[in-house]
């Protein structure tokens, strides 16, 4: 069965610090990766990870996927409080129409 | 338009009603998808649309539920009889090109509450 498997669940840091969010997953036919930022309710696409090792950076967020071991990692630095959301990871299989979802990590990031 | 668009925001229905909630998706784009998603859970998918023809409806829960994209633009899920376990925000997303190949854009949902 495919499972993706998001940890935290939830994570409450001060502004300025840094965090790692964790994906990890076990599907057939992997073919990509991808985090979403969730606020309010529309999830907002922030990365697409195909390849092994290769480090996809926007401004002061960060992912990178490992293939090999199945997960990939978001990385905020510097947080603001506007980074507080539910962060989505997902994943795409090949020959499928849907993408896969985690549960979410629930980041509050308090002043 | 400039994004995807979801109406009702919020939809409020009695046991047994039948609701409409409607997806009109980024101009151009050919594929669009339903999901639902329930409190504290991720997305899980409904159903896929290539422009007009609904190439997977292996995610609808039960024949309750029913969606079309007659004009391979806007979409319409529909859901019969609602039950409470249906309460859950419906969000519906699109894509430029194929399933499989392009990113997905969400809408901002319609939350239902089945009372």
């Amino acid at each position: 069965e495919d499972k993706v498997v998001q940890s935290p669940l939830s994570l409450v840091v001060h502004e300025g610090d840094t965090v790692t969010l964790n994906c990890s997953y076990e599907v057939t036919n992997f073919r990509s990766l991808l985090w979403y930022k969730q606020e309010k309710k529309a999830p907002t696409f922030l990365f697409m990870l195909t390849s092994s090792g290769i480090e996809k950076k926007s401004g002061r967020l960060s992912s990178i996927l490992d293939k090999k071991e199945l997960f990939s990692i978001l990385n905020i630095t510097a947080t603001q409080t506007g980074d507080s959301a539910v962060y989505l990871c997902a994943v795409e299989k090949t020959g499928a129409n849907n993408l896969f979802f985690g549960t979410g990590t629930r980041l509050t990031v308090i002043p | 338009g400039a994004g995807v668009s979801q109406s009702p925001r919020y939809k409020v229905a009695k046991r047994g009603q039948d609701v409409a909630l409607r997806c009109d998706p980024i101009s151009g784009h050919v594929s669009l998808f339903w999901y639902q998603q329930a409190l504290g859970q991720g997305p899980e998918f409904l159903t896929y649309f290539q422009n007009e023809a609904q190439l997977d409806k292996s995610g609808l829960p039960s024949d309750r539920f029913f969606a079309e994209r007659p004009e391979g633009s806007v979409s319409t899920l529909k859901i019969q009889r609602t039950q409470q376990e249906d309460s859950a925000v419906y969000l519906c997303a699109s894509s430029y090109g194929l399933a499989a190949k392009n990113i997905q854009y969400f809408g901002a949902g319609t939350r239902l509450s089945v009372l």
